[in-house]
């Protein structure tokens, strides 16, 4: 199994300010026959089902605000949240879906 | 626009079983493979397996072999997932996922509480 390794655990940002999230993969999730990093990530509230944001580690969902960023290739990845809102707070995850079983990182908090 | 609507919370006992449904709509249930995803308390989110509902071919996490198993009736675009010998560790939320490569439209999640 990929094992996905996020850093770091929590953080605290000051609003308005810039919040990095890493994420690092066990082996490389960069597919040749799609070329593409198969690396998303996921915003997840208390009460609701995870939210799509990123996908080929740096694609943003359609509607998702442009202030979340992704970036990074092979086994290396980061979620960048370019000014900090206070209905961001949440729990980040970032996800392989290079192969089977899809694997998690263990999410990172982002507060105020 | 794609749905997917799961059952209601459930609680059993340790040693039951539970069986969960999510029904889609708005695209071809055939065409895309249906996975399940538990969030534990304090805890990440974990894939659970998968399903392909054209075919009824299962992959299922190595943690559940053995206690889950995943069908579907195509005749009403839903799919199940049944798990057995409930433990006080199997309380949790169960998504289900429409996977197209990765996890765009989730299910809003059926809380399975496993209590004495």
């Amino acid at each position: 199994d990929i094992v996905m390794t996020q850093s770091p655990d929590s953080l605290a940002v000051s609003l308005g300010a810039r919040a990095t999230i890493n994420c690092k993969s066990s082996q490389s999730v960069f597919l040749s026959s799609t070329n593409k990093n198969h690396l998303a990530w996921y915003q997840v509230k208390p009460g609701q089902p995870p939210k799509l944001l990123i996908y080929g580690a740096s694609t943003r969902v359609s509607g998702v605000p442009d202030r979340f960023s992704g970036s990074g290739s092979g086994t290396d990845f980061s979620l960048t949240i370019s000014s900090l809102q206070a209905e961001d707070v949440s729990l980040y995850y970032c996800q392989q879906y290079y192969n089977i079983p899809r694997t998690f990182g263990q999410g990172t908090k982002v507060e105020i | 626009q794609v749905q997917l609507v799961q059952s209601g919370a459930e609680v059993r006992k340790p040693g039951a079983s539970v069986k969960v449904s999510c029904k889609t709509s708005g695209y071809t249930f055939t065409d895309n493979f249906l996975h399940w995803v538990r969030q534990a308390p304090g805890q990440g989110l974990q894939y659970v397996g998968h399903i392909y509902p054209k075919t009824g071919d299962t992959h299922y996490a190595e943690k559940f072999q053995g206690r889950v198993t995943m069908t579907t009736d195509t005749s009403i675009s839903t799919a199940y997932m049944d798990l057995t010998s409930l433990t006080y560790d199997d309380t949790a939320v169960f998504y289900c996922v429409r996977e197209t490569w990765y996890y765009a439209h989730w299910g809003q999640g059926t809380q399975v509480t496993v209590s004495s």
